[in-house]
Parts: structure tokens; C-alpha cells; sequence
């Protein structure tokens, strides 16, 4: 089992829909859980960072995290063409100056159509 | 106020040659990561550096591959001999202490 699963897609729904992304993990030592997302031949760009359990909310974008299923989700409400990237889920069991061991997912492609 | 930098964007080596990929991580930050994208793969920890030191090289392949943070100039990979499996994208994450990553556009290897 990989520590972390993440469903590749790709994954197309109109502008305006709501857009669910999920991973889900086996360690239950993870404690920080990230969302970043990557557009074509650009490095990934952190989006939510969320620690332990629970909801963070930034706008359009809404983290959940699940510890007890070991499952975290990134919702984006009011999906826009320019949405259309690569989510990566990932997640550390530690943070600050050796944090930068993530495990991350492979990659959910998404595309926002107009 | 400069990101992460990395060059070249796009590098081709021969079979048996070296590839040099260079980093400049965001100003002031003193932590240096190197993760690897290979084809259809999520991002893999290589290497993570502080100034003149090697903090993790956990995801470090055993040969051929190395990695340096001097006191002055950028972060290096170096990788010797390269081989048709070697070609991936290679990016450089910074951060200062206790803070997010910041990631470069990646340098695109391509061995022949």
C-alpha cells in the first residue's frame, strides 16, 4: 500500500461546478497535510496547509482533513477555467526546517471547461 | 522580491555525461530541498540542505548522485554518469525556519 493514494483523474467539470479532490493516506504519524497546485512546466504552488484534524476555509478553497479515516479532501467552490491545473495532496509528520520531507500524492489533473 | 530560481529550465545530456542543475532558494531563506518528478509519479524527496551541510539525503539515490548548499552562490545536484532514467523534472523548494516551501519552476532533464 502506498503511504499516500490519490486518484490521477483527469477530471472535468464546467465552470461554476463544485470541485471535490481527495487522498488518502496510511501514516497515521501525519499531522500536517498541504494541497499545492501545479500548472504545466511550473513548479507547485502551496494552496492550503492545514494541521491535525478539521476544515480550513480561504476563499474558494475549503481543506478537510479526516485523521480518523485517514482521508483529506480539497473542495473549490465556483470552479473557473482558470482552476485548470494539477492538485497535489501532501503531507509530513513534521514541520519547520525539516519539514520539507513531504510525501505527496501524484496528482489529480483538473480542467475547468467554460 | 525573486522566488526560487532555478536553471536551466531545460537541460540534455548524453548517456555517460553529467547534469548540474543549479538553485537559488528565495533571499534569507537558509533551507534548501530537492524533489525529483518522474513521468506519471508524484514529487520524491531527494535532499534537504541547510548552508554547507546535508541535513537529509534520505531519498537520495546511493550512486552517482550528489548534492552541496555552499556558504556563497547556489545549491547544486549534480548527477554523474547519467542514465535514460534519470530523465525528470528536478525541483528546488526553500523556506526559512519553520515555514512553508517555496518551489522553482523545476529544470526539465532530458538524457538521450
Amino acid at each position: 500500500q502506498k503511504e499516500v493514494e490519490q486518484d490521477p483523474g483527469p477530471l472535468s467539470v464546467p465552470e461554476g461546478a463544485i470541485v471535490s479532490l481527495n487522498c488518502t493516506y496510511s501514516n497515521s504519524a501525519f499531522q500536517y497535510f498541504m494541497w499545492y497546485r501545479q500548472y504545466s512546466r511550473k513548479g507547485p504552488e502551496l494552496l492550503m496547509y492545514t494541521y491535525s484534524s478539521g476544515n480550513k476555509e480561504d476563499g474558494r478553497f475549503t481543506a478537510q482533513v479526516d485523521k480518523s479515516s485517514k482521508y483529506i479532501s480539497l473542495f473549490i467552490r465556483d470552479s473557473q477555467p482558470s482552476d485548470s491545473a494539477t492538485y497535489l495532496c501532501a503531507m509530513s509528520a513534521n514541520y519547520g526546517g525539516s519539514q520539507g520531507n513531504l510525501i505527496f500524492g501524484k496528482g489529480t489533473k483538473l480542467s475547468v471547461k467554460p | 522580491n525573486a522566488g526560487v530560481m532555478q536553471n536551466p529550465r531545460h537541460l540534455v545530456r548524453r548517456r555517460g555525461q553529467e547534469a548540474r542543475l543549479r538553485c537559488s532558494p528565495v533571499k534569507g531563506h537558509s533551507h534548501v530541498y530537492w524533489y525529483r518528478q518522474l513521468p506519471e509519479e508524484g514529487l520524491k524527496f531527494m535532499v534537504y540542505l541547510q548552508k554547507e551541510n546535508i541535513i537529509d539525503e534520505s531519498g537520495m539515490p546511493k550512486e552517482r548522485f550528489s548534492a552541496e548548499f555552499p556558504k556563497e552562490g547556489p545549491s547544486i545536484l549534480r548527477i554523474q554518469q547519467v542514465v535514460r532514467g534519470d530523465s525528470a523534472a528536478y525541483f528546488c523548494a526553500s523556506s526559512g525556519q519553520n515555514e512553508k516551501l517555496f518551489f522553482g519552476s523545476g529544470t526539465q532533464l532530458s538524457v538521450l
